[in-house]
């Protein structure tokens, strides 16, 4: 298995342009999850899909910021126009539901976009 | 969602036990006790959970108070390659499955 695939692994950008961001989850898994990591905020999710329908998105900064996941294998982070508070490693993550409920995420290795 | 609480930092010489510990003095009935770690450079990874009794994996063992209010993250014998944040994290066995990520404990590890 190769695992969650997250591209760009880096983008640099200038402020105001448009940023997308991709990923790939495990496959078969039914949650995929976007996050983002800054020094001053540390780890913060951002917003979470089940079987492809956003369930929670209320760690969305603002407008500027929004997600897509037109099918199961494939996730998309927009960020229009960009900020360069929007600097930051952005993880995505998938995971399977069990019976049990105490399934792990699995996380990607990151986009480490800057926003110049 | 329920708090935990955990040292900022920890050192801990190489092929030495390490117990990195957390409190969650407000978990409720049906929280699971989440560890994960992150790597230098790298995506957190999950290292272990539990919900009342002990547990033990490849990576770790989980040592769980009998009034589940604190847990104990048990690294056998630690290596260089040990060095990262490790993450104490409440989730709910219900519902939201959301992970809400604190500070976490960075552990260093000296040769």
């Amino acid at each position: 298995d190769a695992g969650v695939i997250q591209s760009p692994r880096h983008e640099v950008t200038e402020m105001g342009q448009e940023v997308t961001l991709r990923c790939k989850p495990i496959s078969g898994h039914d949650y995929l999850f976007w996050y983002r990591q800054t020094m001053m905020r540390g780890l913060e999710l951002l917003i979470y899909f089940n079987n492809n329908v956003p369930i929670d998105d209320s760690g969305m900064p603002e407008d500027r910021f929004s997600a897509k996941m037109p099918n199961a294998s494939f996730s998309t982070l927009k960020i229009q126009p960009s900020e360069p508070r929007d600097s930051a490693v952005y993880f995505c993550a998938s995971s399977l539901a069990r019976l049990t409920a105490s399934y792990e995420q699995y996380f990607g290795p990151g986009t480490r976009l800057t926003v110049t | 969602d329920a708090k935990t609480t955990q040292p900022n930092s920890m050192e801990s010489n190489e092929e030495e036990p390490v117990h990195l510990p957390c409190n969650h003095s407000t978990i409720s009935g049906t929280d699971y006790i989440h560890w994960y770690r992150q790597l230098p450079s790298q995506g957190p990874e999950y290292v272990i959970h539990g919900l009342t009794s002990n547990v033990n994996n490849r990576m770790a063992s989980l040592a769980i108070a009998e009034d589940r209010k604190s847990s104990t993250l048990i690294l056998h014998r630690a290596t260089l390659r040990d060095a990262a944040v490790y993450y104490c994290i409440l989730r709910q066995r219900w519902g939201a499955q959301k992970l809400v990520f604190g500070q976490g404990t960075r552990l260093t590890i000296n040769p």
